[in-house]
């Protein structure tokens, strides 16, 4: 079982959809970040949270340390928002402070 | 304000030849990660550096992989004696501050082919 989970795998929306993006994971966690994959391989940083919410012009970002899951809006989307979105977290076993466990992503696809 | 750079941003090499990938971190960021992408998979951590302490190497695949992060600056990712299946884009990252707790900003990635 993968220590992060992210579902769906793909989603298909149209433009101006309310897109929610899950991800669960299974160990104890320090921090959880959300990345942005573009189409053409560049990746972004969305958010880096350990609790509670982050928003950012059309984005939201929530977690639930107890319930270990945490979640992704995209609230108007809009093909630009197009991309391949991956949950990643920083487990809290007191051993390094730099290994990311990734998720395998979801790709999102808004048509117009 | 130049962003994270990585040099070649494409290399094809020949099985069991030797090849060393660039990566120039945002000016002042002490923290420094290589993480790998294999086609169709997710991103796989590889390396992590943070100032002048010990790197965590536990993410290397096999000896055949190391990595040097002089002055505290410019890192180099080396692979000996290549192998098919290290073909993957190898990305790498920097951070201002440590570990998984701060945005690590990515560079463009440097694609690798092994024939």
């Amino acid at each position: 079982k993968n220590e992060v989970e992210q579902s769906p795998q793909n989603l298909t929306a149209q433009e101006g959809e309310f897109i929610t993006i899950n991800c669960s994971y299974s160990v104890g966690i320090s921090a959880l970040h959300w990345l942005q994959q573009h189409p053409g391989g560049g990746i972004v940083s969305l958010f880096m949270l350990s609790s509670g919410k982050k928003k950012h012009g059309r984005l939201i970002a929530t977690i639930n340390i107890q319930e270990k899951h945490s979640s992704l809006h995209i609230t108007a989307s809009h093909p630009r928002d197009s991309a391949v979105y991956i949950c990643a977290v920083g487990m809290n076993y007191g051993g390094s402070q730099g290994n990311l466990i990734f998720g395998k992503g979801t790709k999102l696809s808004v048509k117009p | 304000g130049a962003g994270v750079s990585q040099s070649p941003s494409n290399k094809v090499t020949e099985k069991g030849k030797d090849v060393e990938l660039r990566c120039d971190p945002i000016s002042g960021h002490t923290a420094l990660y290589w993480y790998r992408q294999s086609l169709g998979q997710g991103l796989e951590f590889l390396i992590y550096f943070q100032g002048n302490s010990a790197p965590d190497k536990s993410g290397l695949p096999s000896d055949r992989f190391s990595a040097e992060r002089t002055g505290g600056s410019v890192s180099t990712l080396t692979i000996q004696r290549t192998q098919q299946e290290d073909s993957a884009v190898y990305l790498c990252a920097s951070s201002l501050g440590q570990g998984f707790t701060d945005t690590q900003y990515f560079g463009p990635g440097t694609r690798l082919t092994v024939l």
